[in-house]
């Protein structure tokens, strides 16, 4: 079975310092893996995802995130967080073999000015 | 506008009286997905369709059901609502499945079962 975990609930962090939200995930052959946002009252978004090539990658609103296979790691980075990065962040993993997207509990921002 | 919605955003009710939620998505996605969140938990998907007349279980479907009828509309069924299915619940729709297709959202719907 898939799973993601979150070690962190919440993460506070002051305007304009790095911002990283943690994930691992466990899955059966080359995972799928992707990070969304929730804002207060809305759905989720699309932040960015990694399906295969640069373990960097690149997505919405300056984050990145490093794929690490060793670590079975997926840590969403930004480098300088903005107050309006406050929301809910998922990381979820698609199994190869899978036919389902596995979410983790969550981690919320919260980035004081 | 590429979207997927969801109708009402908000139901209160009572238990036992049957509901269902509709979704739609207008960009001819293949797979479509019900989610239901609660605190601590993430998302956890009750059930999913890979195509029309093709539906299958999720994690939790206990109490739940669904159609694929049409491409577009996948509304998923409450017939007798408990106040465990008191949560935030979330369709979702991709291109395709098994290919790491980006998911794309609902805004939710709030459900509340008394």
């Amino acid at each position: 079975a898939q799973s993601v975990a979150q070690p962190e609930d919440q993460v506070n962090v002051a305007e304009g310092n790095p911002l990283t939200v943690k994930c691992t995930y466990s899955v059966s052959g080359n995972p799928y893996l992707f990070w969304y946002v929730q804002y207060p009252n809305r759905g989720l978004q699309f932040l960015l995802k990694y399906i295969t090539g640069d373990n960097l990658v690149k997505g919405s609103y300056g984050f990145e995130a490093e794929f690490n296979k060793s670590q079975t790691s997926f840590h969403l980075k930004k480098p300088s967080a903005l107050v309006s990065d406050s929301a809910l962040y998922f990381c979820a993993v698609w199994g190869a073999a899978g036919n389902k997207l596995t979410f983790g509990g969550g981690t919320r921002v919260l980035v004081k000015p | 506008e590429a979207q997927v919605t969801q109708n009402p955003r908000y139901l209160i009710t009572v238990t036992g009286k049957k509901l269902t939620v509709t979704c739609s998505q207008n960009m001819n996605h293949e797979y479509m997905s019900w989610y239901r969140q609660d605190p601590g938990l993430g998302l956890r998907q009750i059930y999913y369709s890979m195509n029309v007349e093709v539906t299958d279980k999720g994690d939790v479907p206990e109490g739940y059901k669904v159609s694929r009828k049409e491409k577009r509309n996948f509304p998923l069924i409450l017939e007798s609502p408990s106040p465990n299915q008191t949560s935030l619940y979330f369709c979702a729709s991709s291109l395709s499945f098994g290919t790491g297709g980006t998911q794309y959202f609902g805004p939710g719907t709030r459900l509340t079962v008394l």
